[in-house]
């Protein structure tokens, strides 16, 4: 299995501008998580969802942030518009609770940086 | 978010010794303790986890030892290796049965010197 893909790897952008991160979950993998890495606060939980369909939006930050997950194999994480602040590694994450405990598979990361 | 504290920020470790990583956490509602090491540049990745039905849940060097009445669980490496070298995360996640969103630890910066 080729694990969970993120895309880009690299983002550098400017202040104000929009930003679109992307994730294709592992195969067969039903559950779906936006994770933010920083510094300053470590691994944050932003979003997830289950079998497409958003849980827990509560770690969102603010309104410029937004997450959908049109069908099971493709999510997106929307910044606009983007501040400096938002400059962090974004993480996406996919787990298939049913066929196994809770095992979470983290991608490679977005690492952000906007200017 | 309910809080997960970890223990220590960074440790140094030399080869052959133990490594010992602390979390305690808050939400008696939290019921999946993992673990997960993380490299510079990459993803983090899961290394071992535990239930609460259980004290102890050992993968060979890799040995969680969990608390229930203290809400305490640690990570102990045995015979280190410079390979271990990485940041290590403790995180605690409730009853959705891995479909809730993992809590996380600030994580531990651990050097394994040769």
């Amino acid at each position: 299995d080729a694990g969970v893909i993120q895309s880009p790897r690299h983002e550098v952008t400017e202040m104000g501008q929009e930003v679109t991160l992307r994730c294709k979950p592992i195969s067969g993998h039903n559950s779906l998580f936006w994770y933010r890495q920083t510094m300053m606060r470590g691994l944050e939980l932003l979003i997830y969802f289950n079998n497409n369909v958003p849980i827990d939006d509560s770690g969102m930050p603010e309104d410029r942030f937004s997450a959908k997950m049109p069908n099971a194999s493709f999510s997106t994480l929307k910044i606009q518009p983007s501040e400096p602040r938002d400059s962090a590694v974004y993480f996406c994450a996919s787990s298939f609770p049913a066929g196994g405990p809770y095992e979470q598979y983290f991608g490679p990361g977005t690492r952000l940086t906007v200017t | 978010q309910q809080q997960v504290k970890q223990s220590p920020q960074s440790l140094i470790v030399q080869k052959g010794g133990i490594s010992i990583i602390n979390c305690a956490y808050e939400n008696t509602a939290f019921d999946y303790f993992p673990w997960y090491q993380q490299f510079p540049g990459k993803g983090p990745a899961l290394l071992i986890a535990i239930r609460p039905d259980v004290s102890e849940k050992k993968e060979g060097r890799f040995t969680i030892s969990f608390n229930k009445s203290a809400k305490q669980f640690s990570l102990h490496i045995m015979d280190s290796q410079p390979g271990d070298s990485a940041t290590y995360f403790c995180a605690a996640g409730g009853s959705g049965g891995g479909a809730d969103g993992l809590t996380f630890g600030k994580g531990t910066h651990l050097i394994i010197q040769p």
